[in-house]
């Protein structure tokens, strides 16, 4: 059974940092890229970065690049979301997801939603 | 990056009507687009992937087409658990890109 399970939102002043992780269990991130998806208050969904199944090749919204970093623990099957210098705007519901290339790409599983909240 | 374009924005219809959902993209995406159903509070959940390929679990009332630029969602007959807001996704080019959603309401 396919599970992501997310944890590490939270309350966080502008400026600072705050990782997310998603465990995934029921597969292994050793074959399956992985998304980050969020969503703000009332607003739509919004791709925020992907990591794929690879564990090198990246690719970031420009509204988050060089402040975001998408990593991976295979030991753990753990993605990661480090955000830094975060900003009001990105206050939002983020989802982690698995990309399914048998799928042209698109995705099956999500985790459940954490939100974060930037606010001083 | 590539804008999708979805219409309309807000739908009120019954339970039983045909709905279709269209999705415009600012570029050429072939066929790589999905679609999503969410519900307040809820993660999406797939639809449609490759543009017109229903996934494995959707209801069969639910169907895709479209190449190129425009891309459609169809519900045939609109059951209650439906309502809902609808999203579609191009899958082509990074950075990925959503289309603004539509909300399906009771009317």
């Amino acid at each position: 059974q396919v599970l992501l399970v997310q944890s590490g939102g939270g309350v966080v002043q502008p400026g600072k940092s705050l990782r997310l992780s998603c465990e995934a269990s029921g597969f292994s991130l050793d074959n399956y890229g992985m998304h980050w998806v969020r969503q703000a208050p009332g607003k739509g969904l919004e791709w925020v970065a992907v990591l794929w199944y690879d564990g090198t090749t990246t690719y970031y919204a420009d509204f988050v690049k060089g402040r975001f970093n998408v990593s991976r623990d295979t030991s753990k099957n753990t993605l990661y979301l480090e955000m830094n210098s975060l900003r009001a705007e990105d206050t939002a519901l983020y989802f982690c997801a698995r990309l399914d290339l048998a799928l042209s790409g698109a995705s099956d599983f999500w985790g459940q939603g954490i939100p974060v909240t930037v606010s001083s | 990056d590539i804008q999708l374009t979805q219409s309309p924005s807000f739908l009120s219809a019954s339970v039983g009507d045909r709905v279709t959902i269209t999705c415009r993209a600012s570029q050429v995406i072939s066929k790589y687009v999905a679609w999503y159903q969410q519900k307040p509070g809820k993660a999406p959940n797939l639809l449609i992937y490759g543009a017109s390929t229903l996934y494995s679990g959707a209801p069969s009332r639910f169907s895709g087409g479209g190449f190129g630029t425009e891309f459609t969602l169809t519900i045939s007959s609109l059951q209650p658990e439906d309502f809902a807001i609808y999203y579609c996704q191009q899958l082509n080019t990074y950075p990925l890109t959503f289309g603004g959603g539509t909300k399906v309401e009771i009317k």
